[in-house]
């Protein structure tokens, strides 16, 4: 079962900040904080991940509570082409007999 | 950064037939590789754990004798439907040990 919780779905304007909050109160120490998204009909994209300290991409920005028993991943200037299904994943970093485990994720609607 | 790849990226064939799927790492070698299927609007689900030079491991439910996986090198992956049925009609996704998944196969089972 997936570690994370994800409001289901939530919509964005066009040129505002999306941020798409992510729960995972029982997360181990070792576990890191994985973002992806999914496009219709396509692979999973990497977005960013972190351990707990905040981090920044060309992508998104992660920000992780002090306890990383949640985190928020903020796209600063949605587009309509970010409308996508976001997934948030714990997972060992560097653990590679193990998979990722996707929840249901959040249906992100950026709206004109 | 690392990038995988997957052909056919669509398929239909008919039911009874059996169909591949290759997954390959591009730019780097891959002991382990995933699989994943997805049905309409649902989140995707581990198949099996594929595993260069030995047996794939298959999660609880998927018949290993339907699903045929084979990691033959460092670089592919493959996977076959055999006697493929209408309810295997799903979108297959690859994904390697690092952090990237492949762009997708759709398989229509008519």
């Amino acid at each position: 079962d997936a570690k994370t919780t994800q409001p289901p779905s939530m919509d964005c304007a066009e040129g505002r900040a999306a941020n798409l909050p992510c729960n995972h109160s029982t997360i181990s120490g070792n576990e890191y904080v994985y973002w992806y998204r999914q496009i219709h009909s396509q692979g999973p994209q990497y977005i960013i991940h972190g351990l707990k300290n905040n981090e920044t991409n060309e992508m998104a920005s992660l920000i992780i509570t002090e306890d990383r028993k949640s985190s928020t991943l903020i796209l600063p200037h949605a587009t309509l082409r970010d409308t996508a299904v976001y997934y948030c994943i714990v997972r060992v970093r560097g653990d590679y007999g193990q998979n990722f485990v996707f929840g249901p994720g959040t249906r992100l609607s950026v709206l004109p | 950064g690392a990038v995988v790849s997957q052909h056919p990226s669509w398929v239909i064939c008919k039911s009874g037939t059996s169909v591949k799927i290759e997954c390959r790492s591009l730019d780097f070698q891959a002991t382990t590789m995933f699989w994943y299927r997805q049905f309409p609007k649902q989140s995707l689900m581990l198949m099996a754990t594929s595993n260069e030079g030995s047996k794939a491991t298959y999660e609880q439910g998927v018949e290993k004798d339907k699903f045929l996986i084979n990691h033959a090198s460092l670089t592919l992956s493959t996977l076959t439907v055999t006697s493929a049925h209408p309810e295997d009609s799903s979108f297959y996704i690859c994904s390697s040990e690092t952090q990237y998944f492949g762009p997708g196969t759709r398989l229509l089972v008519l």
